[in-house]
């Protein structure tokens, strides 16, 4: 069974440039969440959707980021414009619970570079 | 914001050799997760604990979550090469929000 896709697994980009994260989650899981880790903060909750209806961005760094998830199939995450200091692995998980307790299945994570 | 820290932050052993490491806070968890994450990988749950004092085992894993609930030890016996990767506990303080800990790096030395 195909797990939780992301795409890019690796981005490298300029300060300036607009990025754009893209995840499918397992089919029939109804949360999408999308986490930041990088070596000094660690897994950070960014955003989590539940049936596709964002629930809490309170972890969204700030205005620059946006996430969407358009359907139960595929969810976005932008940064525009991108800094330095986004530089990190971002992953999508999903689950099948409709909280935070359920087990949470991630992706490979998408690597980001912004020079 | 509860604050989830594990220690040590990095343990480097020799294969064969026991080791536990230790997810604490001041808070008090509704449910406690502990993952595995190896490089270039995402996270991947290995137990979830619910009850203070409950203790899990997975093969050489043993899970305690303790029994004021705001701590829980991960004990691995008789460790191998392929318990290496990032151990980080995930907690949910019951306001539907799960926080993961910093991790322990862990190097398993053949």
């Amino acid at each position: 069974d195909a797990g939780v896709i992301q795409s890019p697994r690796h981005e490298v980009t300029e300060m300036g440039q607009e990025v754009t994260l893209r995840c499918k989650p397992i089919s029939g899981h109804n949360s999408l969440f999308w986490y930041r880790q990088t070596m000094m903060r660690g897994l950070e909750l960014l955003i989590y959707f539940n049936n596709n209806v964002p629930i809490d961005d309170s972890g969204m760094p700030e205005d620059r980021f946006s996430a969407k998830m358009p359907n139960a199939s595929f969810s976005t995450l932008k940064i525009q414009p991108s800094e330095p200091r986004d530089s990190a692995v971002y992953f999508c998980a999903s689950s099948t619970s409709g909280s935070l307790t359920g087990e949470l299945f991630f992706g490979e994570g998408s690597r980001l570079t912004v020079l | 914001t509860q604050l989830l820290e594990q220690s040590p932050q990095f343990l480097s052993i020799q294969e064969g050799e026991n080791l536990t490491v230790y997810c604490n806070s001041s808070s008090v968890f509704s449910s406690l997760q502990w993952y595995r994450q190896e490089p270039g990988e995402g996270p991947v749950l290995l137990v979830t604990v619910v009850t203070g004092g409950e203790v899990k085992k997975l093969k050489r894993l043993t899970f305690q979550f303790g029994d004021a609930r705001k701590d829980s030890s991960l004990h691995i016996t008789a460790a191998q090469p392929g318990d290496t990767g990032l151990y980080l506990c995930a907690a949910n303080f019951g306001n539907e929000k799960l926080t993961f800990g910093t991790g322990t790096r862990l190097t398993i030395i053949p």
